[in-house]
């Protein structure tokens, strides 16, 4: 079983709805969770972090967490063709800062 | 301005060599951090360092080499021991407590 697990995708949504993308991890103990997007040919940025269950939201991103479910989400409202990227999962199972990385959820936007 | 610079931003090996990347930050980050993506994947730790003159091993760290003799600089080598080197190379960096954030990344190819 991996560490943190993604679908790959592609998740192909239309302009203006919500993107929802899934996330899981093996470790119980593991302590926040982050969000990263990658567009091709460039490194990650972070776009959000959370580290209690329930919701965070920042503008038109809201991430989701339950640990008894070991699940975290990010959804994206009203998703916009400049959202299309790869959404990196990322959890620190430890307090080194070290993280584990999902494999990535390719996201298309289409107009 | 403040960032972490990674360079060069493509490196080309040939057999039997060993490359260095470089990675410096001027946002006195205590931790360092190198990955490596291939093409479809996310990002596995190579190395990772908390202070200066300490660093450990990621998960997979055999045929790489790194230093920490400032806090500012945290370079990779690419050995010729590393039988399978082309990758994206992400360095990142983070203060206490905080998100990692990443360079540019460097771009390794073998000749």
């Amino acid at each position: 079983q991996k560490e943190v697990e993604q679908n790959s995708g592609p998740l192909s949504v239309p302009e203006g709805a919500i993107a929802s993308l899934n996330c899981t991890y093996s470790d119980r103990g593991s302590q926040s969770f982050f969000w990263y997007r990658q567009y091709s040919g460039k490194s990650p940025e972070l776009i959000m972090f959370i580290y209690s269950n329930g919701d965070k939201e920042d503008g038109r991103f809201t991430a989701q967490l339950n640990k008894a479910s070991q699940y975290v989400s990010l959804l994206i409202r009203d998703s916009q063709p400049s959202d299309s990227a790869t959404y990196l999962c990322a959890v620190n199972p430890s307090n080194t800062g070290k993280l584990i990385f999902g494999q990535g959820t390719t996201l298309q936007v289409k107009p | 301005d403040g960032g972490i610079t990674q360079s060069p931003k493509y490196l080309f090996r040939k057999e039997g060599q060993n490359v260095t990347l470089s990675c410096e930050q001027n946002l006195n980050h205590d931790a360092m951090y190198w990955y490596r993506q291939d093409p479809g994947q996310g990002l596995r730790l190579i190395y990772y360092s908390q202070i200066v003159n300490d660093f450990q091993k990621g998960d997979i760290a055999e045929g790489y080499s790194v230093s920490r003799e400032k806090k500012e600089s945290f370079p990779l080598t690419v050995t010729s021991a590393q039988k399978n080197p082309t990758a994206f190379y992400l360095c990142a960096s983070r203060r206490e407590d905080q998100p990692q954030h990443f360079g540019d990344g460097t771009r390794l190819s073998i000749l």
